[in-house]
């Protein structure tokens, strides 16, 4: 069946840091890929998506490249800020009517 | 610009009680969604909507009744509860079902029986 898989947290970096979140599925077909951002106390929200191979989502100077070779999907950002620190989820939505399928999320914590 | 508004966004139950969490939303989506949020988990689809007057299981949906009489509205149903329905749960709703479609969240309501 299809799932995603992210890496464990909580990811701690100081402002300014390199950030990778890695992320993996599995699906049938060709699922369209998102990471999701949830800051303190809010809801979930789309931070970037990408909908066929090789396609890369960007917002807010974070991006992902979607890589069917690896089925990966890596979320990554150059230089994070204190306001950044927010859980992330990947989650996959496969094209045949599919639902959306979380990841158990990552925690990043960014400090000053 | 209010979206997707749920209510409480904190309740305690004790085991056995009954509740009823809310959900509204005025963006005239036809698609709507619970899901609950685990610690260390994923969030898990309990029960969806495609449009007024219908409604279908997800993955998780035991223990739990929906009910889509109204376009805006989403109310989800917890009979006898169970200490392993602690849990966040959250709302959301979307336009279409397409592949590419994101999905608009509330802010979630935290749950403990106890």
């Amino acid at each position: 069946g299809n799932s995603v898989t992210q890496m464990e947290g909580p990811v701690t970096l100081s402002e300014e840091a390199f950030l990778t979140i890695n992320c993996t599925y599995t699906a049938t077909g060709y699922p369209s890929l998102f990471w999701y951002v949830q800051y303190p106390g809010e809801g979930l929200q789309l931070l970037l998506k990408a909908t066929k191979a090789d396609d890369k989502g960007s917002n807010k100077g974070f991006e992902a490249t979607y890589r069917k070779e690896t089925t990966s999907f890596h979320l990554e950002k150059g230089s994070v800020q204190v306001s950044d620190s927010a859980v992330y989820f990947c989650a996959l939505k496969n094209n045949q009517g599919g639902k959306l399928i979380f990841g158990q999320g990552t925690e990043l914590s960014v400090k000053p | 610009n209010a979206g997707v508004t749920q209510t409480p966004k904190f309740r305690i139950l004790k085991i056995g009680q009954s509740m009823t969490l809310q959900c509204t939303q005025d963006m005239n989506h036809n698609y709507m969604y619970w899901y609950r949020q685990d610690p260390g988990m994923g969030l898990k689809l309990i029960y969806y909507s495609v449009g007024a007057g219908i409604t279908d299981k997800g993955e998780v949906p035991n223990g739990y009744n929906v009910s889509r009489s109204t376009t805006e509205d989403f109310p989800l149903r917890l009979e006898l509860a169970a200490p392993s329905q602690t849990s966040v749960y959250f709302c959301a709703s979307s336009p279409r079902d397409s592949s590419n479609e994101k999905l608009f969240f509330g802010s979630g309501t935290q749950l403990s029986v106890l």
